[in-house]
């Protein structure tokens, strides 16, 4: 079935440096993929989407692009603030069954230090 | 626009117990879903509604788990009896059309002991 895998953390890093979170993913269809943020103490919270290959979805300063031919779909941001710090999942939705449940990887914790 | 509202924030209960949650999705969203996460893992779907119908129930351990969505609005989680691998957090998201996001409420934290 469908899957995604991202890259384990915790992330630490410090005030201003360039992030980068890895997430691969399995599907038989052509999904629309999502990064979702989760804040302390928060709910789950829509940080960008691409529904087609070589679609850039951004907000906040992160990115991300759709890959196909890599399966792919890293966020990333170029100067990261400490109240980036939060877990951030990656996570795929595929529209053609009559399910749109979404299909999430694990999380990665990212900590950013000042 | 009021979020997806969910109570109770936390619940602590013995293990063969019953508890309920309860979600109040977004004015007009019509799809609604409830996700278990297991602390360390990513959510996921235990249920799906469409108005009051159940669209995909076929993660939902239907020995313990019921849920329900009556007039198309508020949802109930209920899990009887209770076993310790429960304990997770539940959550509640809606949605308004069936290519549209997903929006997810606070969650509820349910330890089982």
């Amino acid at each position: 079935g469908d899957s995604v895998t991202q890259m384990e953390g915790p992330v630490t890093l410090s005030e201003e440096a360039f992030l980068t979170i890895n997430c691969t993913y399995t599907a038989t269809g052509y999904p629309s993929l999502f990064w979702y943020v989760q804040y302390p103490g928060e709910g789950l919270q829509l940080l960008l989407k691409a529904t087609k290959a070589d679609d850039k979805g951004s907000n906040k300063g992160f990115e991300a692009t759709y890959r196909k031919e890599t399966t792919s779909f890293h966020l990333e941001k170029g100067s990261v603030q400490v109240s980036d710090s939060a877990v951030y999942f990656c996570a795929l939705n595929d529209y053609g069954g009559a399910t749109n449940k979404l299909i999430f990887g694990t999380g990665t914790l990212l900590a950013v230090q000042p | 626009e009021a979020g997806v509202a969910q109570s109770p924030r936390y619940k602590i209960i013995e293990k063969r117990q019953s508890v309920a949650f309860w979600c109040n999705p977004i004015s007009g969203h019509a799809t609604l879903y409830w996700y278990q996460q297991i602390l360390g893992q990513g959510p996921k779907l235990l249920i799906q509604f469409q108005n009051n119908g159940v669209v995909d129930d076929s993660q939902l351990p239907k020995d313990r788990f019921s849920a329900e969505r009556l007039k198309g609005v508020d949802s109930t989680l209920k899990i009887q009896p209770a076993k310790l691998e429960d304990s997770a957090v539940y959550l509640c998201a809606s949605q308004r059309g069936r290519t549209d996001t997903q929006y997810f409420g606070p969650g509820t934290r349910l330890t089982v002991l």
